[in-house]
């Protein structure tokens, strides 16, 4: 059974700062995905890691996928508040498993 | 405007009363499907559909019924709501690299 774990499961953060989340599955992979979710809203795509290597950049956001150790990270360089928000990562196809989520806290 | 779209946003229903949450896609997308989001629990998928007449269960399919009967359309069925089913809906339509979400729909049952 596929398990996708993620931590830390909460995260308050100076505005500035950096930071990574992690994303962690349990059988292999090659696409994984980052969603965003602000609160009572929809998911947002962030990004769409294809391959081994693959590093998506936007903004303040980095991804990057590694199908051997079976990890995906999100980096977060000088956060601010805007950036405050629940991330989950998700792997598999159309049957997505999605990770336990990463809610963000950006301190002003 | 590539959309999925999913009505009602939010529904408050009594115990054992048919509901159909409706979720429409205009990208011509063969896969999609619905999730529940609950606190502690996160995402999990209750149906999918590969293509019209073509569904199969997800994670936690057990009180929900699906059917697409067309492509664009993909409702999510309660045939005798309970108290548990109380949660946060998606439905989600697939490009080939991933999805795109509804707005969400809200469900209390009491």
């Amino acid at each position: 059974e596929l398990k996708v774990e993620q931590n830390p499961l909460f995260l308050s953060m100076q505005e500035g700062k950096n930071y990574t989340i992690y994303c962690n599955y349990s059988t292999t992979s090659d696409r994984l995905y980052w969603y965003r979710q602000d609160p009572g809203k929809s998911l947002e795509s962030l990004f769409v890691l294809l391959s081994n290597g693959a590093v998506k950049q936007e903004g303040r956001l980095m991804a990057s996928l590694d199908t051997k150790a079976r990890l995906s990270t999100l980096h977060i360089t000088a956060a601010v508040h805007d950036l405050s928000a629940t991330y989950f990562c998700a792997v598999g196809t159309y049957k997505y498993i999605f990770g336990t989520g990463t809610r963000l806290k950006v301190l002003a | 405007e590539a959309q999925v779209t999913q009505n009602p946003r939010y529904l408050i229903t009594v115990t054992g009363k048919k509901l159909t949450v409706t979720c429409s896609q205009n990208m011509n997308h063969e896969y999609m499907s619905w999730y529940r989001q609950d606190p502690g629990l996160g995402l999990r998928q209750i149906y999918y559909s590969m293509n019209v007449e073509v569904t199969d269960k997800g994670d936690v399919p057990e009180g929900y019924k699906v059917s697409r009967k067309e492509k664009r359309n993909f409702p999510l069925i309660l045939e005798s709501p309970s108290p548990n089913q109380t949660s946060l809906y998606f439905c989600a339509s697939w490009d080939g690299y991933g999805y795109t979400f509804g707005s969400g729909t809200r469900l209390t049952v009491v």
